[in-house]
């Protein structure tokens, strides 16, 4: 069965610049989520997406901004990175939040490093 | 503010062995409660859930125990097998369509041989 795709899996920059983070969910999965996962953390949510809209918001930063595409994948954009980014990403999706709400899927994430 | 506390980081258990971990929450308008179970260098993978309705909810091996009253709810694992050593996080989540999972810090469990 098809999973949550994220790209790349492993990512370097150096502080100030710029990365870009992509999640395929799930084909017809409606929702996506990005966490953030720092070290020795919990998963943060950060924002989240239903029929390329945006759902929620939690504890992003300004210097972030995320998108959901007509095909639903979805970018998650970091400018000015900090040292305090690097951390694990994951993004997960999920379909119908009724009474059959089976959790998200996740992605394996992509671990950000900024040097 | 943690609104998901799992207050143990670590538990080593013994292969064959029932494995108990506990998470605690503050916000009364969770009612629906995860566990997520993760692999190194893997997601979070959804294990079993449980809706506020309910206090006890079994799958196999695994089962999660809810006691509203006190705002606690347990994974019990048993028998507990090797392949069971992971990070399990406890998650939560009110009935909004959108609202979003919170987290607990998660417990690594380890199997013992």
């Amino acid at each position: 069965a098809a999973g949550v795709i994220q790209s790349p899996r492993h990512l370097i920059k150096e502080k100030r610049e710029t990365a870009t983070l992509k999640c395929y969910p799930i084909p017809r999965h409606d929702t996506v989520y990005w966490y953030q996962q720092g070290p020795g953390q919990d998963p943060q949510f950060l924002i989240s997406f239903y029929e390329k809209m945006q759902s929620d918001k939690g504890s992003i930063p300004d210097r972030f901004s995320a998108q959901q595409f007509s095909d639903y994948h979805s970018e998650l954009n970091m400018s000015s990175l900090e040292l305090g980014d690097s951390a694990l990403y994951f993004c997960a999706s999920s379909l119908d939040q009724g009474p059959n709400f089976y959790g998200y899927t996740f992605g394996s994430g992509t671990r950000l490093t900024v040097v | 503010d943690q609104q998901v506390k799992q207050n143990s980081p670590s538990l080593s258990v013994q292969e064959g062995r029932i494995s108990i971990l506990n998470c605690d929450y503050t916000n009364s308008m969770f009612d629906y409660f995860l566990w997520y179970k993760k692999y190194p260098a893997e997601g979070p993978t959804f294990l079993i859930s449980i809706s506020s309705i309910k206090d006890k909810n079994e799958d196999g091996r695994f089962t999660v125990f809810l006691n509203k009253s006190a705002k606690h709810l347990s994974l019990h694992i048993v028998p507990s097998q090797p392949g069971d050593s992971a990070v399990y996080f406890c998650a939560a989540k009110s009935g909004g369509r959108d609202d979003k999972i919170i987290f607990g810090k998660g417990t690594r469990l380890h199997i013992l041989p």
